[in-house]
């Protein structure tokens, strides 16, 4: 019984498409995130939700919209995607802050 | 700016041996530490953690270690076996801040027979 699910897995497209990408977690936590993993291996938050409300929105572009439906649910949608957008999408969810829950996360690649 | 740093991206060490990974952090306002651990085409898990009122914590074969004074922890796992082998991702909290974990860039260990 996977305690946070992502899908899809694996996200090849095209430069200017748009695509999301969803996240649901089943362990009742009021907060959940959205971290990217780039090319380097740096695991930046993006994102944090918490009870539907955002928290936190670091410096990702506007192209980047989260929506987060109910608390159990955080969608990361991206429009006119670009090459630098390809890497690795993780969401997360924890109670206390600390310790996260992560996804198995979502490999975009973009071409 | 990188805040949290892992500067070993690599280290490979015997089964039953000790394997110490280490962590640097620049920001002194820091005071939650932690550790993930990354297995291929999985998410990070919580592996253990250490307020910084603390100097250890210990949880069966896994220890950390916080030096304030020298901003840096580390990770000792005795004895290391062949399924510790993954990606361990040392992160900071500061407690005004508790929802924005940071990150270093991680450290893949590798235990052989």
């Amino acid at each position: 019984d996977t305690a946070v699910s992502q899908t899809p897995k694996y996200l090849v497209t095209q430069m200017g498409n748009d695509k999301s990408i969803k996240c649901e977690q089943n362990l009742g936590h009021d907060t959940m995130y959205w971290y990217k993993q780039d090319s380097k291996k740096f695991l930046k938050i993006m994102f944090s939700y918490n009870n539907k409300e955002l928290i936190i929105n670091e410096t990702v572009p506007n192209r980047f919209s989260p929506k987060s439906p109910d608390k159990a649910h955080l969608n990361l949608h991206i429009n006119s995607l670009e090459l630098g957008d390809s890497a690795v999408y993780f969401c997360a969810s924890s109670q206390d802050g600390e310790k996260l829950f992560f996804g198995s996360g979502t490999q975009l690649s973009v071409l | 700016d990188q805040q949290v740093k892992q500067n070993s991206p690599s280290l490979s060490v015997q089964e039953g041996r000790i394997s110490i990974l280490n962590c640097d952090y620049t920001n002194s306002m820091f005071d939650y530490f932690l550790w993930y651990k990354k297995y291929p085409a999985e998410g990070p898990t919580f592996l253990i953690s250490i307020s910084s009122i603390k100097d250890k914590n210990e949880d069966g074969r896994f220890t950390v270690f916080l030096n304030k004074s020298a901003k840096h922890l580390s990770l000792h796992i005795v004895p290391s076996q062949p399924g510790d082998s993954a990606v361990y991702f040392c992160a900071a909290l500061m407690e005004y801040n508790t929802d924005k974990l940071i990150f270093g860039t991680g450290t893949r260990l590798q235990v052989f027979p």
